[in-house]
C-alpha cells in the first residue's frame, strides 16, 4: 500500500530553521513528482512547493521562495522541506503529497504541525 | 484573497443535488485542468476530480465535475450526511507559475 508519513514538525522560534521530512512506501520516489503543501490553523490549503521525479526541477510559492528548499533522496526514499527565517506567518500542518502524472494529488500524508512563535 | 475563488459555504438538505462553483482566470482555470479535494476536518484532504471531470477509483458516481471557460463546478447528486466536509478546487497558473487552490468551501448537509 502506499503510505506517506511526515515527521519533523515542532515548536521554533521565529528566524530559526526546521527540516521536515516525508518517508515513502509502497512506491518508488523515482516515478514521481512531489509537493508540500501547508494549512495554516483554520485556513485553506496552500501549495508550497514542487519538485520534479529526477529532482531537476523545482517550483516554489512566492511566500516561500528564497526560505525553503524542496529535495530528495531516493535512496531512503523520502522528501524534504529545509525551512529557514521562519515567520509567524508560516505555521500550520505540512502536508506532502504524491503527484500521480496527470497533476492530481493521489495520495496524502498525515501532517506535521510547524509552530513558530514570534 | 485565493485567486481561485469559491463560496465559503454551500448547504443541501440529505438526497440533494448542490453544486460548489470554482471561478478563476484564463491563466489557470481556462487552460489548465481542475482538480477537486475533499477535506472532513481533522484529516488530510482526498483526492474527488481530477483532469476537470474524471474520477479517481473509489469515488463514488454522485461526485462529478465540469468546467466551462473560466469556471469550475463540483456537483454532488443524492447529498449524505457523510459528505459533509470542506472542498477545495486547485489548478495550475501559467502567469504565476504556481498551483492555486480555492479559498474552500464549507459543505453542509442540513
Amino acid at each position: 500500500d502506499v503510505q506517506l508519513v511526515e515527521s519533523g514538525g515542532e515548536l521554533v522560534q521565529s528566524g530559526g530553521s526546521l527540516r521536515l521530512s516525508c518517508a515513502a512506501s509502497g512506491f518508488s520516489l523515482h516515478n514521481y513528482w512531489m509537493n508540500w503543501v501547508r494549512q495554516a490553523p483554520g485556513k485553506g490549503l496552500e501549495w508550497v512547493a514542487t519538485i520534479k521525479q529526477d529532482g531537476s526541477d523545482k517550483y516554489y510559492a512566492d511566500s516561500v521562495r528564497g526560505r525553503f528548499t524542496i529535495s530528495r533522496d531516493y535512496a531512503k526514499n523520502s522528501l524534504y522541506l529545509q525551512m529557514s527565517r521562519l515567520r509567524a506567518e508560516d505555521t500550520g500542518v505540512y502536508y506532502c503529497a504524491r503527484d500521480d502524472s496527470t497533476g492530481a494529488f493521489d495520495y496524502w500524508g498525515q501532517g506535521t504541525l510547524v509552530t513558530v512563535s514570534s | 484573497q485565493s485567486v481561485l475563488i469559491q463560496p465559503p459555504s454551500a448547504s443541501a438538505t440529505p438526497g440533494q443535488r448542490v453544486t460548489i462553483s470554482c471561478s478563476g482566470s484564463s491563466s489557470n482555470i481556462a487552460t489548465n485542468y481542475v482538480y477537486w479535494y475533499q477535506q472532513v476536518p481533522g484529516t488530510a484532504p482526498k483526492l474527488l476530480i481530477y483532469r476537470n471531470n474524471e474520477r479517481p477509483s473509489g469515488v463514488p458516481g454522485r461526485f462529478s465535475g465540469s468546467k466551462s471557460g473560466t469556471s469550475a463546478s463540483l456537483a454532488i447528486s443524492g447529498l449524505r450526511s457523510e459528505d459533509e466536509a470542506d472542498y477545495y478546487c486547485a489548478a495550475w497558473d501559467d502567469t504565476l507559475d504556481v498551483l492555486l487552490f480555492g479559498g474552500g468551501t464549507t459543505l453542509t448537509a442540513l
